[in-house]
């Protein structure tokens, strides 16, 4: 069975434009996670979707969006970048049942973005 | 708020060797869940063990083990018998059972490990 799939692998963007990451689900999940990774830190948490529903928003500016489609793939949009936008954004997706804080999130190999 | 700290920052050892990476969390709630990832160098994070805060049975899965206390609020993982696959940045994390919290992770900075041939 396929694993959470990110795209584009990497991207790089000038201060201003706007980016959109996609993120394809493992099948039979229908949550679907959002963190930031700066180099050399942990992820941080920004968006959780389930049943197309934003579940939770972590601490990021509204230049962060994001919306889950009906076949419960993902995308991320950040508007009006910024340098300190650069990071590793990975996508996480799990089940969904049950008590969500307990649910073991699966990652994909992440979006690395650049902004220069 | 909920904060998670690693202070390792690296670690090296050689193969064979035991190594423990440690984890200090801090939380509020009575009720949250503990969990260590691994991120290799390919960048996706891999679930490795998962704890809740009801449970401070200490378990040994395999090479993992993990020491639980709650008393000082850590969650220290070991790998026994290391392997140079095992070289990777590891992630403690902590996740508040909230009804509103969803599944969101709190990680700590991480941990690098290099195993050494």
């Amino acid at each position: 069975d396929a694993g959470v799939t990110q795209s584009p692998t990497h991207l790089i963007k000038t201060r201003g434009q706007h980016v959109t990451l996609r993120c394809s689900p493992i099948s039979g999940h229908k949550s679907v996670s959002w963190y930031q990774q700066v180099l050399g830190q942990g992820p941080q948490f920004i968006f959780q979707y389930y049943e197309k529903e934003e579940r939770g928003r972590g601490n990021f500016p509204d230049r962060f969006s994001a919306r889950q489609f009906p076949n419960y793939s993902s995308e991320l949009n950040v508007n009006a970048l910024l340098l300190g936008d650069s990071a590793l954004y990975l996508c996480a997706s799990s089940l969904g049942r049950g008590t969500a804080a307990r649910e073991k999130l699966f990652f994909g190999s992440g979006t690395q973005l650049s902004v220069l | 708020a909920q904060k998670v700290t690693q202070a390792q920052t690296e670690i090296s050892v050689v193969e064979k060797e035991d190594v423990t990476l440690d984890c200090v969390y801090e939380t509020r709630d009575t009720t949250y869940y503990l969990f260590w990832y691994k991120q290799p160098p390919s960048g996706e994070l891999v679930f490795l063990i998962r704890r809740n805060s009801f449970d401070e049975q200490n378990e040994i899965s395999g090479r993992y083990s993990w020491n639980f206390q709650k008393s000082t609020s850590s969650f220290n993982f070991t790998i026994t018998a290391s392997q140079v696959v095992d070289s990777a940045v590891y992630f403690c994390a902590l996740s508040e059972a909230r009804e509103t919290s969803g599944s969101r992770l709190t990680f700590g900075e991480g941990t690098q490990l290099t195993v050494n041939p």
